[in-house]
């Protein structure tokens, strides 16, 4: 089956600092990845929308400058937290499209101090 | 924009008992209709989804989801839990006019359900 990878599972970083996410297909191509967040107890959001070779669509209220997205082949994704508060603690998921499905990757749990 | 909504948000049961969690979503248009499990500490993985057809679903693990069209619902059934159900459910949908990139899903809030031994 469609296989999503995401590295790191987990970070600690220091207010201020950015911190880089991947997200890869590892036995598909995805033209369409989505970048999600989930706060605890709680539903995804869908924070943007990452299409290969073009800029990604972000979702109303969520900060471009701030989390910065780049989709640079068809396994490959990116996000990263630039900036970095303690607000921005959470669980980051991405996913990758294929037809009408997505295959979720297992998350990353960021953590800022 | 259109909403997905989990009425159900902690669900206690006794192994072997009957499980329905609700789904309903706003959109008037065609969709498709996912549900997705999370284990504790792991990604989320497809249950079952319906994008056309018999409207009676069965997905992995013994679970079937009903589309009703007029009631805007896609309920999760199981007839016999186990304690190894015990997740997180979550009901998505997405329009099939996809606009912007690719097949956006909107996501419901989630049922956490605890199954006892």
């Amino acid at each position: 089956g469609a296989v999503v990878s995401q590295h790191p599972s987990r970070v600690i970083c220091k207010s201020g600092t950015s911190v880089k996410i991947e997200c890869r297909s590892l036995d598909f191509q995805a033209t369409t990845m989505f970048w999600y967040r989930q706060f605890p107890k709680q539903s995804l959001m869908l924070m943007a929308t990452s299409n290969e070779g073009s800029k990604a669509t972000y979702e109303q209220g969520v900060e471009k400058d701030k989390f910065l997205i780049n989709h640079a082949s068809l396994t490959l994704s990116t996000l990263t937290v630039t900036s970095a508060h303690p607000e921005d603690s959470s669980f980051y998921i991405c996913s990758a499209s294929a037809i009408h499905e997505q295959y979720f990757g297992p998350g990353t749990r960021l953590t800022v101090t | 924009a259109q909403s997905v909504s989990q009425h159900n948000h902690h669900v206690i049961l006794s192994e072997a008992a009957s499980l329905e969690l609700g789904c309903n979503y706003s959109y008037g248009g065609t969709v498709n209709l996912f549900w997705y499990v999370q284990y504790p500490g792991q990604h989320l993985q497809l249950l079952l989804k319906y994008f056309s057809g018999d409207p009676l679903v069965k997905g992995i693990k013994g679970f079937e989801a009903e589309f009703i069209k007029s009631k805007f619902s896609f309920n999760l059934r199981k007839p016999s839990v186990q304690w190894s159900d015990t997740a997180e459910y979550f009901c998505a949908v997405n329009d099939k006019v996809v606009t912007g990139g690719g097949n956006k899903l909107t996501f419901g809030t989630g049922t956490q359900l605890k199954v006892e031994l």
